[in-house]
């Protein structure tokens, strides 16, 4: 089946730690996204990619990293910086052309801290 | 900057009457908005996009209209039932898709 997976979907962090959460699609996407949801909030983009070994910072950006080196993966690092990081994460993912395509998402991350 | 705004935080309705949702867009004119569902801990769903030069779209029991003079799209569920309570959500692309806060909507029986 086609779509898009996302693991682990619980992961705990402790202080001053690095985790890294993976995003991983086969619908052969070329845009990808990530999104921070806080409780009964909406989306707020952290990053995203048009293309391989490019990326965007999004309005979030601070804290996070990415990487995009494989079309298929975008993988996403909470980094110590991130002083608040108990959240819902979401990737995405769409056609190049995005501006009127749709998206497709994961089924979500929920990073708490310890 | 440019915004997009879902004016209610939640909306409640009676089973069967029509539920109508706001999503405004300031400083900007997007040439698409679209719409999605989300239900507590998944992912959002796509449900419709509309372009800046269509004035409304159908899908089922689901409209939205674009008013670019009002600067507004409004989503619509008609004949609503339990199984639509959800969070819906506006979004604008500008390669960078950028989502309204969304309206919690709860249908009662």
């Amino acid at each position: 089946d086609g779509g898009i997976t996302q693991s682990p979907k619980y992961l705990f962090r402790k202080e001053g730690q690095n985790v890294t959460l993976s995003c991983e699609q086969n619908l052969n996407h070329d845009a990808m996204y990530w999104y921070r949801q806080d409780p009964g909030q909406g989306l707020r983009l952290i990053y995203y990619s048009q293309i391989v070994n490019d990326f965007q910072k999004g309005d979030i950006a601070e804290g996070y990293s990415v990487s995009r080196e494989k079309k298929e993966s975008f993988p996403l690092t909470v980094t110590s910086a991130q002083k608040n990081p108990t959240a819902f994460y979401l990737c995405a993912s769409s056609g190049r052309r995005a501006i009127n395509e749709k998206l497709f998402f994961g089924s979500g991350t929920q990073l708490s801290v310890l | 900057s440019q915004k997009i705004e879902q004016n209610s935080e939640a909306l409640n309705i009676q089973e069967g009457k029509t539920a109508t949702l706001t999503c405004n867009y300031t400083n900007y004119s997007p040439a698409y908005l679209q719409w999605y569902r989300q239900d507590p801990g998944r992912g959002p769903v796509f449900l419709l996009l509309i372009r800046e030069n269509e004035k409304e779209k159908r899908k089922e029991r689901l409209k939205v209209t674009f008013d670019t003079t009002l600067k507004q799209s409004l989503f619509h569920i008609t004949a609503s039932q339990p199984a639509d309570s959800a969070t819906y959500l506006c979004a604008r692309n500008n390669n960078d898709m950028r989502f309204g806060a969304g309206t919690r909507l709860t249908v009662k029986p």
